[in-house]
């Protein structure tokens, strides 16, 4: 079974200013990665797919980059709707199951 | 719009058993894949099962296999996810997904399922 594993588990960061976050693979998952936003009481929301491809609707303020085992999501200007706990997923092997990351909570500073 | 609307969830005793279903709108439930994923309260997400769009693949998680029985009506644009021998461990939020290649494009609001005495 894959590994993921996100860091940091908390991030501290003033509105307006950059998030980055970072997710690895305990072995390469290609580009095969998804990134999702939880906000508490509420389901998952895919934000990410293929490692920087946004999802419908997505604000271009998220991004997401890498590639193998290494991979970053990047919120450019942090907006109030953004602090939220967010995931990382790997879709990468075959059969599932696909794993997700332990989370990152993004709070106000 | 897609829509993924679960239920059955509750409070049930250690060792009983329930069913989870999800009613989906919005798309062609027959050509999509779909899984239920769960989380335990104040905890990460965690795959529990899959199911293929004509059900003939199926897997589950070590964790529930044996236990928990995924099933889905295409006719009837439902998911259903049939819980035995609970355990407390079981306690968490189900959710069901729609897979898209491997990622979960859309998700159900949740069903709290609590196992206790």
């Amino acid at each position: 079974e894959i590994v993921m594993t996100q860091s940091p588990a908390t991030l501290s960061v003033s509105p307006g200013e950059r998030a980055t976050l970072s997710c690895r693979a305990s072995q390469s998952v290609s580009s095969k990665i998804a990134w999702y936003q939880q906000k508490p009481g509420q389901a998952p929301r895919l934000l990410i797919y293929g490692a920087s491809t946004r999802a419908t609707g997505i604000p271009a303020r998220f991004s997401g980059s890498g590639s193998g085992t290494e991979f970053t999501l990047t919120i450019s200007s942090l907006q109030s709707e953004d602090f939220a706990v967010y995931y990382c997923q790997q879709y990468n092997n075959w059969p599932p199951p696909y794993t997700f990351g332990q989370g990152t909570k993004l709070e106000i500073k | 719009e897609v829509q993924l609307v679960e239920s059955g969830g509750g409070l049930v005793q250690p060792g009983g058993s329930l069913r989870l279903s999800c009613a989906d709108s919005g798309f062609t439930f027959s050509s999509y894949s779909m899984d239920w994923v769960r989380q335990a309260p104040g905890k990460g997400l965690e795959w529990v099962s899959y199911i293929s769009s004509d059900s003939s693949t199926i897997y589950y998680a070590d964790s529930v296999k044996g236990r928990f029985t995924i099933s889905r009506d295409n006719a009837k644009n439902s998911l259903y996810l049939q819980m035995n021998s609970l355990t407390d461990e079981d306690t968490a939020v189900y959710y069901c997904a729609r897979e898209n290649h491997g990622r979960y494009d859309y998700w159900g609001q949740g069903t709290l399922v609590t196992v206790s005495s």
